[in-house]
């Protein structure tokens, strides 16, 4: 069966400083994935997407970058954090194949910039 | 990108039927409507997903209007683990992704 990890769990970061997480999908090989970004009592905004690796595609401009290293390996990066990426950040895989399959969440990480 | 309508909140007791409403007006014909639910603090879950037709699985059944413009997320036995954030969705195939457009959903309390 497939699985998704992330880590952190939880994460408190000063203004400024650099920001590294990572997520891995096991038992599946080439899968769709994504990062996604929920502000506090808001529903979720997609960041970045990767069909392969070496391949992503940025949803929304901000200071924050993503990279897929290995096929089932997505990372989440900034250089300097800003107050305003505080929030809860979420991994997710697709299959793919038709737009009938779901897409798996990780358990996310609760990043918190002060 | 086409976007839903849904109630902020809805209460309903344990063991009685809840019906979800959502309102996807703009969708496209090849747009599917998926249903996925938040707990806290935890990733969201697939509940269950439609085109045309009325779905059914072990969670819920997903009624869909006839002209596609509104479909309704139906639990039939509410019980206390139910208690989450449910999103109406819609699934479309871009640049060969699937892109999941998330809007602030429905928050369903239970009550014993």
């Amino acid at each position: 069966s497939q699985t998704i990890h992330q880590w952190p769990a939880t994460l408190v970061q000063p203004v400024g400083s650099p920001l590294s997480l990572e997520c891995t999908v096991e038992g599946t090989s080439n899968p769709n994935l994504y990062w996604y970004r929920q502000a506090a009592g808001r529903g979720l905004q997609l960041l970045f997407y990767s069909v392969g690796i070496g391949q992503i595609s940025s949803e929304v401009p901000q200071n924050l970058s993503a990279s897929r290293p290995q096929d089932r390996q997505f990372i989440l990066s900034s250089k300097k954090l800003l107050l305003s990426d505080s929030g809860f950040y979420l991994c997710a895989w697709w299959p793919g194949g038709g737009q009938g399959n779901e897409q798996f969440f990780g358990p996310g990480t609760r990043l918190t910039v002060l | 990108d086409a976007k839903t309508t849904q109630p902020n909140s809805m209460e309903s007791n344990e063991e009685e039927p809840v019906h979800l409403p959502c309102n996807h007006s703009t969708i496209s014909g090849t747009d599917y409507i998926h249903w996925y639910r938040q707990l806290p603090s935890q990733g969201p879950e697939y509940v269950i997903h439609g085109l045309t037709s009325n779905v059914n699985n072990r969670m819920a059944s997903l009624a869909i209007a006839e002209d596609r413009k509104s479909s309704t997320l139906i639990l039939h036995r509410a019980t206390l683990r139910d208690a989450a954030v449910y999103y109406c969705i819609l699934s479309k195939i871009s640049g060969g992704y699937n892109k999941l457009i998330f809007g602030a959903g429905t928050r369903l309390a239970v009550h014993p």
